[in-house]
């Protein structure tokens, strides 16, 4: 069984462009969820989606969005960069019903640069 | 707004040592989750356990075992027997209503 798929996993950007991140779910999950892990702020929610609706979304500033198709993929989206935005993202999936409380599979990460 | 405090930032034992690693959380939701996650240098994220807000009742896989205590609102977990291949940044988790927060991580050697 393929697990969570995430893509480039590594890219370098410069300040004030733009990044899309995708992430493919282990098959049948319909849970995304997307976190940013930096050596500074540690693992950091940003949003979940649940069969294509963000459910919930943390404490990012609108710079940064994301969406899910109808196959469950997933994509964040993260425009202006900024140096601060340098950071591993982390996607996970999970076979939840929509509570968004069960045991979350993650994948490798897409390791951003901002220079 | 919840928090999930793990003060142990590193910590190193000698194989065969037991070890805990403590969290300590903070919610205002009467249901919520509790997690462990394992992450190897390999960077993966790895699902060690998961606890409800009303499953007070300890639990042990293998050399793993779990304390949760509401009333300290704590989740520790115990490593018993270390091995090398337990190297790893573990994090506490917590899944309220609206919001996942993970702890600052421990990080644990484990040394031959």
């Amino acid at each position: 069984k393929a697990g969570v798929t995430q893509t480039p996993r590594y890219l370098i950007k410069t300040r004030g462009q733009q990044v899309t991140l995708s992430c493919s779910p282990i098959s049948g999950h319909r849970s995304v969820s997307w976190y940013q892990q930096t050596p500074g702020q540690g693992l950091q929610f940003l949003f979940e989606y649940f069969s294509e609706t963000q459910r919930n979304k943390g404490n990012f500033p609108g710079r940064f969005s994301g969406r899910q198709f109808s196959n469950s993929r997933s994509e964040m989206n993260v425009s202006t960069l900024e140096l601060g935005d340098s950071a591993l993202y982390l996607c996970a999936s999970s076979l939840d019903r929509g509570a968004g409380t069960g045991e979350l599979f993650f994948g490798e990460g897409s390791r951003l640069t901002v220079l | 707004a919840q928090k999930v405090t793990q003060a142990q930032t590193e910590i190193s034992v000698v194989e065969k040592e037991d070890v805990t690693l403590d969290c300590v959380y903070e919610t205002r939701d009467t249901t919520y989750y509790l997690f462990w996650y394992k992450q190897p240098p390999s960077g993966e994220l790895v699902f060690l356990i998961r606890r409800n807000s009303f499953d007070e009742q300890n639990e042990i896989s293998g050399r793993y075992s779990w304390n949760f205590q509401k009333s300290t609102s704590s989740f520790n977990f115990t490593i018993t027997a270390s091995q090398v291949v337990d190297s790893a940044v573990y994090f506490c988790a917590l899944r309220g209503v609206n919001d996942m927060r993970f702890g600052a991580g421990t990080r644990l050697t484990v040394k031959p």
